[in-house]
């Protein structure tokens, strides 16, 4: 595709489900970084891949957030025991190489954790 | 306190007025310098990108940084209804790829 696809658009879940966010990057670009952006709020740092490693996984918020990249393309942000304060749109950017000032967002996945 | 200040209004001007857009942050490591624009329920796009301080211009939009008052500014000139959006500031040091956004700044522009 010509731009950064994200999958679910919604996601609606209880309390203490697990859940799965799709990313899929710019056909070619290396670095994909996700954020997370509370209503009002800024787009919130969770972690950026380089390739298939995590580069910087600093704003992690907790042990239950877990993001993977297997190949180097797609990316799953996971979610374990989702708690109400999970709720927020989950953003997913893609840059031909890390240092890009070029980021293309995604146009995200809003989650609802009720 | 933020690393990265942006009043978030929302700020309302009459079509063809001049919008400046303000952030304040605090990490002198800031390098880069961005604005993105975000519509309702979609992605952030890029506006303009600054390297270190001083000005860059592109069509109707005009961004400004000082770091010696770590101060950075985005002008709109000729401003348009479908310019009404949030405005995010976003900024990074030289060794990181991970952006510090500000809470975004809304604006409408009336015509």
């Amino acid at each position: 595709g010509a731009g950064v696809s994200q999958t679910p658009s919604n996601k609606v879940t209880e309390k203490g489900k697990y859940v799965e966010l799709r990313c899929d990057p710019i056909s070619g670009h290396t670095a994909l970084y996700w954020y997370r952006q509370s209503l009002g709020q800024g787009p919130e740092f969770l972690i950026y891949f380089q390739g298939t490693g995590a580069a910087d996984d600093s704003g992690l918020p907790n042990d239950r957030f877990f993001a993977v990249r297997p190949e180097g393309s797609v990316s799953t942000l996971k979610i374990q025991r989702t708690e109400r304060g999970d709720s927020a749109v989950y953003l997913c950017a893609s840059s031909l190489v890390e240092g890009a000032e070029s980021k293309f967002f995604g146009p995200g996945t809003r989650l609802t954790v009720l | 306190q933020k690393e990265v200040e942006q009043d978030p209004g929302p700020l309302s001007v009459p079509e063809g007025a001049i919008v400046s857009l303000n952030c304040t942050y605090s990490n002198s490591a800031f390098q880069y310098f961005m604005w993105y624009r975000q519509y309702s329920r979609k992605g952030p796009e890029l506006l303009m990108y600054t390297y270190s301080s001083g000005n860059k211009e592109d069509g109707r939009f005009t961004a400004q940084v000082d770091k010696s008052s770590k101060y950075i500014s985005l002008f709109i000139r000729d401003s348009q209804p479908s310019d009404s959006a949030t405005y995010l500031c976003a900024m990074r040091t030289s060794n990181t790829g991970k952006l510090i956004f500000g809470q975004g700044t809304t604006l409408q522009v009336k015509p």
